[in-house]
């Protein structure tokens, strides 16, 4: 089946410096993968929608020059959390739909084991 | 108003027991429902997804939709420890309807016990 691979899957930075998130597809290609951020015992809430060679797509209240998103090819975006802050800690999640998708437009994801970031 | 809503629990059952995990909605523009297991520090995997209100079968798996009552539950048969997860339910607009975003509950933790 479908893999996303997510990288790193742990990393602690200190206060105002910036941390890069790589999601990758194994095994096929995604001209769309979206980034979710994920509190304790919270749901997935969705960050911004990665388009492959356009601008990402943000969600309400996300900064976009905060949370960096590049698309650069099929098979990978990337998430730089810019200046970080402790109020960033959190756990960030990719997802990607597969080009071949589903014949009957269900957007059917597959999830990326996540990133835990802790900001010092 | 969220426009899904789950119960975080946790949920405790014995081993072999049925599970019934629950969600409500709001959005009538919802196509289609999810249902996904997520392990503590994982990201979540799909186990299910449904269409139209009935049942669907799969496995151990039973997912239930009820569009009139916005109603969609998925259930378990024969519950094991490995069951123990986060369930999260989702629902979801078709690309063709003009959007491509699931939106999450909040996931319901699982314990099965020995």
């Amino acid at each position: 089946g479908a893999v996303v691979s997510q990288h790193p899957s742990r990393v602690i930075c200190k206060s105002g410096t910036s941390v890069k998130i790589e999601c990758r597809s194994l095994d096929f290609q995604a001209t769309t993968m979206f980034w979710y951020r994920q509190f304790p015992k919270q749901s997935l809430m969705l960050m911004a929608t990665s388009n492959e060679g356009s601008k990402a797509t943000y969600e309400q209240g996300v900064e976009k020059d905060k949370f960096l998103i590049n698309h650069a090819s099929l098979t990978l975006s990337t998430l730089t959390v810019t200046s970080a802050h402790p109020e960033d800690s959190s756990f960030y999640i990719c997802s990607a739909r597969d080009v071949a998708g589903s014949s009957s437009g269900a957007n059917v994801l597959t999830f990326g084991a996540g990133s835990r970031l802790t900001v010092l | 108003q969220k426009e899904v809503e789950q119960d975080p629990g946790p949920l405790s059952v014995p081993e072999g027991a049925i599970v019934s995990l629950n969600c409500t909605y709001s959005n009538s523009a919802f196509q289609y429902f999810m249902w996904y297991r997520q392990y503590s520090r994982k990201g979540p995997e799909l186990l299910m997804y449904t269409y139209s209100s009935g049942n669907k079968e799969d496995g151990r798996f039973t997912a239930q939709v009820d569009k009139s009552s916005k109603y969609i539950s998925l259930f378990i048969r024969d519950s094991q420890p490995s069951d123990s997860a986060t369930y999260l339910c989702a629902g979801g607009i078709g690309l063709t309807g003009g959007g491509n975003k699931l939106t999450f509950g909040t996931g319901t933790q699982l314990k099965v016990e020995l």
